[in-house]
């Protein structure tokens, strides 16, 4: 088993559409939580960053955090067809060197 | 452009021949990352470096893979005798220093073993 798992997909929404991804992880070291957005040949770039239980709102964007049930989501209000790309959950463990451990990805495709 | 850049952005190469990868970080930073993603898969942790000292190294990294950071500046990452399994994107990362700061990425360089 993973230590971080990602639902698998691929997904596709309708634009406007309420979109929620989710991952979730085995080891209660992971104290920093991340989503990054991977466009197709091109590096990961970081969406969100938390590091407490709870929300945290960028825009369209909500991170969610639940260290209890150790997992984490993020939705995308009013989705566009440029939120289309692959979406990839990342921690990291407290004295891990800060470290990555991504999920597998989730691949969004938005439509027109 | 100062992000982090990646070179060569693409290289096809036969198996059993040497490839040398090369990573320039965000001037400012110190801490380097290489990660290995394969198709379908999230980025794996290769190896970090903190200035010129690598700090850890992945299992992943067998002994035909090394990396450097001379001048804790650029980085090099070498894959001697490469095989079929070695294809993937190998993406490097840099960051300042501190509990956390955001890992910028570059675009990657896609290996592809023939």
């Amino acid at each position: 088993q993973k230590e971080v798992e990602q639902d698998p997909g691929p997904l596709s929404v309708p634009e406007g559409a309420i979109v929620s991804l989710n991952c979730t992880y085995s080891n209660s070291a992971f104290q920093y939580f991340m989503w990054y957005r991977q466009y197709s040949r091109k590096g990961p770039e970081l969406l969100m960053y938390t590091y407490s239980s709870g929300n945290k709102e960028d825009g369209r964007f909500t991170a969610q955090v639940d260290k209890s049930s150790k997992y984490i989501s993020l939705f995308i209000r009013d989705s566009q067809p440029s939120d289309s790309a692959t979406y990839l959950c990342a921690m990291i463990r407290t004295g891990a060197n800060s470290k990555l451990t991504f999920g597998k990805g989730i691949t969004l495709s938005v439509r027109p | 452009d100062t992000g982090v850049s990646q070179n060569p952005r693409h290289k096809i190469t036969k198996r059993g021949q040497n490839v040398t990868f090369r990573c320039d970080p965000i001037s400012e930073h110190n801490r380097l990352y290489w990660y290995r993603q394969t198709l379908g898969q999230g980025p794996e942790f290769l190896t970090y470096f903190q200035n010129e000292a690598q700090l850890e190294k992945s299992r992943l990294l067998s002994d035909r893979f090394s990396a450097e950071r001379p001048k804790g500046s650029f980085s090099t990452l070498e894959i001697q005798r490469t095989e079929q399994g070695d294809s993937a994107m190998y993406l490097c990362a840099s960051s300042g220093a501190g509990l956390y700061n955001e890992q910028f990425f570059g675009p990657g360089t896609r290996l592809t073993v023939l």
